[in-house]
C-alpha cells in the first residue's frame, strides 16, 4: 500500500546529542511536511518542501534543520536536542494534482531527550 | 490570517450517544475545512473535508459535518457513539490547497460504557 513511514517509531537521544529522524513516501508526493507535537497539543509546523524548496517557519529554532535528497525521502535533524525538543515529529505528504489540499501523515516518531 | 478554534478541550458522552465536536475558523477568504483523527501514539488520520460544493459532507466511520459560512463554523457529528471513537480530534483549515494547515488545539473525545 502507498504509504507515509517514519522511522523509527520510538527515538531515545541525550540531551545535546544530535539525532536523525526519516520519512519516506510511496505516494510520489512533491511536498513533504514536518510538524513538532507536544503532548495535548496541536501539530506545529516545522517547515515543508515543494520539491526541493525549502520553506522555513519564522518560529523554527536554529537547532532545526532538514534534508530531502529526493522525491520520497526526507529528513529532520536535531543538531543538539534540549529537554523542550522532547515530542511526537509528524511527517506529511500532500500531491498537487487532484485531492491537493490533503495532507497524508505518517504514524509519527516519539523523540525522548534524556 | 488563518485561526481554529475548538470548544471544549474534552468531549465525555456515552456510548451511543450523539458526537457534536465543535469548530470554529477564522478566514479571510474561502477557507478549506478538515477533521483530522489521532489515536494514542499515532499520525493524524483524515476524517472529512469540505472544499467546495456541498456543504454536509460525509467522511469514514460514519461522521460528517457541515460546513455554515454565516457562522463560521464546521462542527464534526456522529449520530452513535461506538468506544473505538475514542481519540483525539483537529480541526484545520487553509486558504487553498497549497497553504500549510492551521490546526486547532483538538478535543479528546471520551465515550464511556
Amino acid at each position: 500500500d502507498a504509504m507515509v513511514i517514519q522511522n523509527p517509531r520510538y527515538q531515545v537521544t541525550q540531551f545535546g546529542k544530535p539525532v536523525t529522524l526519516s520519512c519516506s513516501q510511496t505516494l510520489n508526493h512533491n511536498v513533504m511536511y514536518w510538524y513538532q507535537q507536544k503532548s495535548s497539543q496541536a501539530p506545529k509546523l516545522l517547515f515543508h518542501y515543494y520539491d526541493k524548496d525549502f520553506n522555513n517557519e519564522a518560529d523554527t529554532p536554529d537547532n532545526f534543520q532538514s534534508r530531502r535528497p529526493n522525491t520520497s525521502f526526507c529528513f529532520l535533524d536535531i543538531r543538539s536536542p534540549g529537554l523542550g525538543d522532547a515530542a511526537m515529529y509528524l511527517c506529511a505528504t500532500r500531491s498537487e494534482g487532484g485531492g491537493a489540499e490533503t495532507q497524508y501523515f505518517g504514524p509519527g516518531t516519539r523523540l525522548l531527550v534524556l | 490570517a488563518q485561526s481554529v478554534t475548538q470548544l471544549g478541550s474534552h468531549v465525555s458522552v456515552s456510548e451511543g450517544a450523539l458526537v457534536l465536536l465543535r469548530c470554529n475558523y477564522s478566514s479571510s477568504v474561502p477557507p478549506y475545512l478538515f477533521w483530522y483523527v489521532q489515536y494514542p501514539n499515532q499520525g493524524l488520520q483524515l476524517l472529512l473535508k469540505y472544499t467546495t460544493g456541498a456543504t454536509l459532507v460525509k467522511g469514514i466511520n460514519g461522521f460528517e459535518a457541515e460546513f455554515k459560512k454565516s457562522e463560521t463554523s464546521f462542527h464534526l457529528t456522529k449520530p452513535s457513539a461506538h468506544m473505538s471513537d475514542a481519540a483525539e480530534y483537529f480541526c484545520a483549515v487553509s486558504s487553498t490547497g497549497n497553504t500549510p494547515l492551521v490546526f486547532g488545539k483538538g478535543t479528546r473525545l471520551s465515550v464511556i460504557a
